[in-house]
C-alpha cells in the first residue's frame, strides 16, 4: 500500500450506532488531518494531530471522537451522530503540521447516516 | 512538482473597495482549486474553492474565476469590510504516485482600513 488509504470506503449507519472510521498513512509523515466535505461545501478541517498529539479541534461536535495511536494511525470514533453528518470523510497527512506543507489525502470515506 | 506562487503578499485596500489576489500554478494535471482565510491567530478556514471544470463561482461577497489555459486562479472579495483582514491562502491540487493532495501558495496578507 502506499499513500493515504481509508477504510471504509462507504459506511451507512443508524443515528444510535457506533462505527469508527480507519486513515492509514505510508509516508512517514508526523501530521494527520480529519476533514468532512459535505454536499456543495467547501472542506471543513476537522482535528489535527501532529506527533500522536492533538493540535487541533475546530469546534467539533463530541459525537465525533479522533484518536491517534501512532504517527501512521488516525481513527475517527462516531456515536449517535445526526442525519446532517452525512458527507465524505478525509483523512489526510503532511511531513510536519505546517499549514503549508503539502497535504496528502486519502480517498474518504462516504458516511450516510439514516 | 507543482508550484504555486500567490501575488501581491501584501495588498492594503479602503474600506467597501475590491480585492483581488492571484494565483498561478504549474502543473496542468491540478483540478481543484481551494482559498483559506486565516485571521490573526487562527488556523486557516476555507472561504471558496473551483474545479477544473467551472470557469467561476461566487459566494456573496467573495468569487473566484479560474483560467485553465494560462494556468491561474484568483480571488476576487468586493464591498471589503475590516473583518476581511486576514491572511489569504490559494492551493492547487496535484495527483501523483501516492494519491491527490495539496500545494499551497505562500499567502497574501490583506488589511482592510476603515
Amino acid at each position: 500500500e502506499t499513500g493515504v488509504t481509508q477504510t471504509p470506503r462507504h459506511l451507512v449507519m443508524g443515528m444510535t450506532n457506533k462505527k469508527s472510521l480507519k486513515c492509514e498513512q505510508h509516508l512517514g509523515h508526523n501530521a494527520m488531518y480529519w476533514y468532512k466535505q459535505s454536499a456543495k461545501k467547501p472542506l471543513e478541517l476537522m482535528f489535527v494531530y501532529n506527533f500522536k498529539e492533538q493540535t487541533e479541534n475546530n469546534s467539533v461536535p463530541s459525537r465525533f471522537s479522533p484518536e491517534c495511536p501512532n504517527s501512521s494511525h488516525l481513527f475517527l470514533h462516531l456515536h449517535t451522530l445526526q442525519p446532517e453528518d452525512s458527507a465524505l470523510y478525509l483523512c489526510a497527512s503532511s511531513q510536519t503540521g505546517g499549514f503549508t506543507d503539502t497535504q496528502y489525502f486519502g480517498p474518504g470515506t462516504r458516511l450516510t447516516v439514516l | 512538482g507543482e508550484n504555486v506562487e500567490q501575488h501581491p503578499s501584501t495588498l492594503s485596500v479602503q474600506e467597501g473597495d475590491s480585492a483581488v489576489i492571484k494565483c498561478t500554478y504549474s502543473d496542468s494535471a491540478s483540478n481543484y482549486f481551494p482559498w483559506y482565510k486565516q485571521e490573526l491567530g487562527k488556523r486557516p478556514q476555507l472561504i471558496i474553492d473551483i474545479r477544473s471544470n467551472v470557469g467561476e463561482k461566487k459566494d456573496q461577497r467573495i468569487a473566484v474565476t479560474l483560467n485553465k489555459t494560462a494556468k491561474h486562479f484568483s480571488l476576487h472579495i468586493t464591498e471589503t469590510q475590516p473583518e476581511d483582514s486576514a491572511v489569504y491562502f490559494c492551493a492547487a491540487s496535484i495527483k501523483d504516485n501516492y494519491g491527490q493532495n495539496f500545494v499551497f501558495g505562500p499567502g497574501t496578507r490583506l488589511s482592510v482600513l476603515p
